[in-house]
């Protein structure tokens, strides 16, 4: 079974700062998908990143990149120049075939 | 276009009664899927649902059952009510459900079991 394990329960960055989420996958298949999600204290779960694992190329979004090591199961989130506005808790999912498996959760703290 | 809508947002039930929860999914969209998230448990996929069928069952008890409509507006069930079902439970869309596909979720129906 695909398990998704982030080990960092807790973050804390300082704002204007970067921070480094960590989020390891365990799976057999070679074509799967991976994504982190931001769940503020709404609890909107809001799409952050997506990566395709057949891309060798990490995916960005504007202060947002990933480090994907396949052939590690490894995907972190990097934030960077981090904003107030980021503090939240951050989730890693895989999918294939769109049943999607999170991980635990990393609560961000953004400290001004 | 507006976004994954549920309702009711909040709920409060009493062990041994069912509920119902509904999802509305953007427009176009016709795959839903639930997740229930707990502190505990963290977000744990229920299932999936694309042109009225379920198509992705997660590890769940018979207790809690769906079903999406013609329109694909989906309703998630649960009978017989345990404490431990109380819980955020959470609806994505995406337009066809394959793994190309990225889920956009609802803000949550928080059920509380009294």
């Amino acid at each position: 079974a695909q398990t998704v394990t982030q080990s960092q329960p807790e973050m804390s960055v300082q704002e204007a700062e970067t921070v480094t989420l960590s989020c390891t996958y365990d799976t057999s298949e070679s074509d799967y998908y991976l994504f982190w999600y931001k769940q503020p204290p709404s609890r909107q779960m809001i799409l952050v990143i997506r990566q395709e694992a057949y891309k060798q190329q990490n995916a960005t979004e504007n202060r947002f990149s990933v480090n994907f090591q396949k052939a590690a199961k490894s995907f972190s989130l990097k934030i960077s120049d981090s904003q107030l506005g980021d503090a939240a808790m951050y989730f890693c999912a895989y999918t294939k075939n769109n049943d999607m498996r999170f991980g635990a959760g990393t609560r961000l703290t953004v400290k001004p | 276009k507006a976004g994954v809508t549920q309702t009711p947002r909040y709920l409060i039930k009493t062990r041994g009664q069912q509920v119902t929860l509904s999802c509305s999914p953007i427009s176009g969209h016709r795959s839903v899927s639930w997740y229930q998230q707990t502190p505990g448990q963290g977000l744990q996929f229920l299932f999936e649902y694309f042109s009225e069928t379920q198509r992705n069952k997660g590890n769940f008890p018979g207790r809690f059952s769906g079903r999406q409509f013609s329109n694909s507006r989906s309703e998630m069930n649960v009978s017989t009510l345990e404490l431990g079902d109380s819980a955020l439970y959470l609806c994505a869309s995406c337009q066809w459900g394959g793994s190309t596909d990225t889920q956009y979720f609802g803000p949550g129906t928080r059920l509380t079991v009294l």
